[in-house]
């Protein structure tokens, strides 16, 4: 069956250090997208793809990066963590219609920076 | 405001009866709308999609979309103890999905 996994489920970095999470979806969707979710923001865009080497920032994109060299995979990079982003991260993608069609997403990625 | 709101509950209803979630949106414009739940420490799964005006159900449950009114719906009938969760509103805007904060439900046995 298709799916969509995330590597490491949980993670804990010191400040400072640069941080990759991993995203790998087996559904062929064309549009791939990072979220993250905090007590009372609700989930937040940080990163979107509809394509091979297409990449687009959200609305918290700061601090934050993404490439997309294939379909199946949408890594996210913190370059430099910081305290603030703690948090839960998804990812998720989408068959078609740039981004309007419905998501599904990963299993998510417990990230702790301190 | 925000371009999704939800009331974020707690919503406590008894087992048995209907459950009822709202969202309202501000985007006259959106298209498409969909209901997700969630549980505790798990990812968003979707459950309905909506495009036009009325109603539209799969089994227990019934999206119902009003864009005049600008807002959308989610009823569960025959409310489950499993059905306790945590249920998101998303609205699509300019390709993207954009997120209500979520209303928690609990369904009381």
């Amino acid at each position: 069956d298709a799916e969509i996994t995330q590597s490491p489920r949980h993670k804990i970095t010191e400040t400072g250090r640069q941080v990759t999470l991993a995203c790998h979806q087996t559904w062929n969707h064309n549009n791939m997208f990072w979220y993250r979710q905090d007590l009372g923001h609700g989930l937040r865009l940080i990163h979107y793809s509809y394509g091979v080497q297409d990449t687009n920032k959200g609305e918290v994109s700061d601090g934050y990066s993404v490439s997309r060299s294939n379909t199946e995979d949408l890594p996210l990079t913190l370059e430099s963590a910081a305290s603030s982003q703690t948090s839960v991260y998804f990812c998720a993608s989408s068959e078609s219609g740039q981004g309007a069609d419905e998501q599904y997403f990963g299993p998510g990625t417990r990230l702790t920076v301190t | 405001q925000k371009e999704v709101e939800q009331n974020s509950g707690p919503l406590s209803v008894p087992e048995g009866a209907i459950a009822s979630l709202n969202c309202t949106y501000s985007d006259r414009g959106s298209q498409s709308f969909f209901w997700y739940r969630q549980y505790s420490g798990k990812s968003p799964e979707l459950i309905m999609f909506i495009y036009s005006n009325g109603d539209k159900e799969d089994g227990r449950f019934t999206a119902q979309l009003n864009k005049a009114s600008q807002y959308v719906s989610l009823l569960i009938r025959d409310s489950q103890p499993s059905d306790s969760a945590t249920y998101l509103c998303a609205v699509n805007k300019d390709y993207q999905l954009i997120w209500g904060a979520g209303t928690k439900l609990i369904i009381k046995p």
